[in-house]
């Protein structure tokens, strides 16, 4: 069974620009969350989405993030224009039911904004 | 959710026990403990939960005191693979907002040869 895998493990991106970062859900999961952690910080909750539903986004900027997890595909965490205060890791995890006792982890991608 | 303080670092020799300690003073009658650990540049792994018996599994044991307070993780032979950061999370199994792990600053647990 393949874990929770996401894409890029690595984003370099200039200041103004766009990021991407996917996550593709454990099998049979349909229940994805994202968090960011900032150097030397512990992770903070970001996004909570079911299937073509954002479920709670209370701990996510509410400019320039969005994320979506549509019908078809992975997760998508997308931020515009780029600042500096940007760079972290971004993980997601995944679960098969709501709330989740086991949320399971991906690698995380880590954006570095240039 | 339950506010929980862990010792910054700890260090083990190779080989032996391992004993984190947690402090969940404020902990609810229905929030259980759970253990996450990161290892250097991965994502979090969950390692047990419990509400109040003490649990065991094939990665740790988990002991819960009987007023709910406090809680050690123990991993009975460290190895240095288990050298990571271990994270103590108070939460509510089900209902709510429980999705949202809520992550300190952890415990960074050295493991020695």
């Amino acid at each position: 069974n393949a874990g929770v895998m996401q894409n890029p493990r690595h984003l370099v991106r200039r200041r103004g620009q766009e990021a991407r970062l996917r996550c593709s859900p454990m099998k049979g999961h349909s229940h994805v969350y994202w968090y960011r952690q900032l150097p030397e910080e512990g992770l903070k909750f970001m996004v909570y989405l079911q299937k073509e539903n954002i479920i709670d986004e209370s701990g996510m900027p509410k400019e320039r993030f969005s994320a979506e997890f549509p019908k078809e595909g992975p997760s998508i965490l997308r931020i515009q224009q780029v600042v500096r205060g940007d760079s972290a890791a971004y993980f997601c995890a995944s679960s098969r039911r709501d709330g989740g006792n086991e949320q399971f982890f991906g690698p995380g991608t880590r954006l570095t904004v240039l | 959710d339950a506010k929980t303080t862990q010792p910054p670092s700890m260090d083990c020799a190779e080989g032996r026990a391992a004993n984190l300690p947690c402090n969940h003073s404020t902990i609810s009658g229905n929030e259980y403990v759970y253990w996450y650990r990161q290892i250097h540049s991965q994502g979090p792994q969950y390692i047990i939960h419990g509400l109040k018996n003490n649990e065991t599994n094939e990665m740790a044991s988990l002991i819960i005191t009987e007023d709910r307070k406090s809680s050690t993780l123990i991993l009975p032979h460290a190895t240095l693979r288990d050298t990571a950061v271990y994270y103590c999370i108070v939460r509510v199994e089900s209902g709510g907002s429980n999705y949202k792990l809520t992550f300190g600053k952890g415990t960074l647990l050295t493991v020695n040869p």
